[in-house]
């Protein structure tokens, strides 16, 4: 148990379906984040969330929407993705106080996505 | 762009031999690394960490090294058992940029 809790665990969606993605820390970190990781790839950074303000968009697609109510949730919310979405996506946390070792990350056990 | 890789993308260990998982970075402002254990159907998990004024690291089983000469870092792991079969993943910080980057990962294979 990393403090980091996602769901669902698995999911698989059509082309033209709408899903959300749910991850929630009890870390009490300052800093949530969105990373896809997929087959014999690096991780991938999506978005990060620092005290609930979007500070990275890293060029992901607009069918990807995060959403940041507070600084313990964090939601990815899908609609119309393709095949080639398909991966783990993984949300992490960290204490985000700009000091280092401060980025440190604490990982969810990710979600894994399948795209029809 | 940087980048942070591995040497070897499987590693294949007797168990109860040494590991050693290798690293190569590229961005020589980088002050802080961190390495990951990736268990099947988990997410990665921390294993340690070290900053950029260390060389050395030690932890329960798991040593870092770090070489800025070369830009080199590694995961030493003492008397593999079949439970540190995972891939592992390295990772650097900037400093400025204040997140992670990581490397494509190294699958270790314990073998009984």
């Amino acid at each position: 148990e990393t403090g980091v809790t996602q769901t669902p665990r698995h999911l698989v969606m059509g082309m033209t379906n709408k899903k959300s993605l749910k991850c929630e820390q009890h870390l009490g970190h300052n800093a949530m984040y969105w990373y896809k990781q997929s087959a014999k790839k690096p991780l991938e950074l999506m978005f990060v969330y620092n005290f609930k303000e979007q500070t990275e968009n890293n060029s992901v697609p607009s069918r990807f929407s995060p959403e940041c109510p507070n600084s313990s949730h964090l939601f990815l919310h899908l609609h119309t993705l393709q095949p080639e979405d398909s991966a783990l996506y993984l949300c992490a946390s960290s204490q985000g106080t700009g000091q280092i070792g401060s980025e440190k990350l604490f990982f969810g056990s990710g979600t894994q996505l399948s795209v029809l | 762009g940087e980048s942070v890789g591995l040497h070897l993308p499987t590693l294949s260990v007797q168990e109860g031999d040494n590991s050693i998982i290798n690293c190569a970075y590229s961005n020589s402002a980088s002050d802080y690394f961190i390495w990951y254990k990736q268990e099947s159907g988990k997410g990665p998990q921390f294993i340690i960490d070290i900053r950029s004024n260390m060389d050395k690291r030690q932890g329960q089983r798991v040593t870092v090294l770090l070489n800025k000469t070369v830009k080199h870092l590694s995961l030493q792991i003492a008397a593999t058992q079949p439970g540190d079969s995972a891939v592992y993943f390295c990772a650097e910080n900037t400093g400025t940029a204040s997140k992670l980057t990581f490397g494509t990962g190294t699958r270790l294979q314990v073998t009984l």
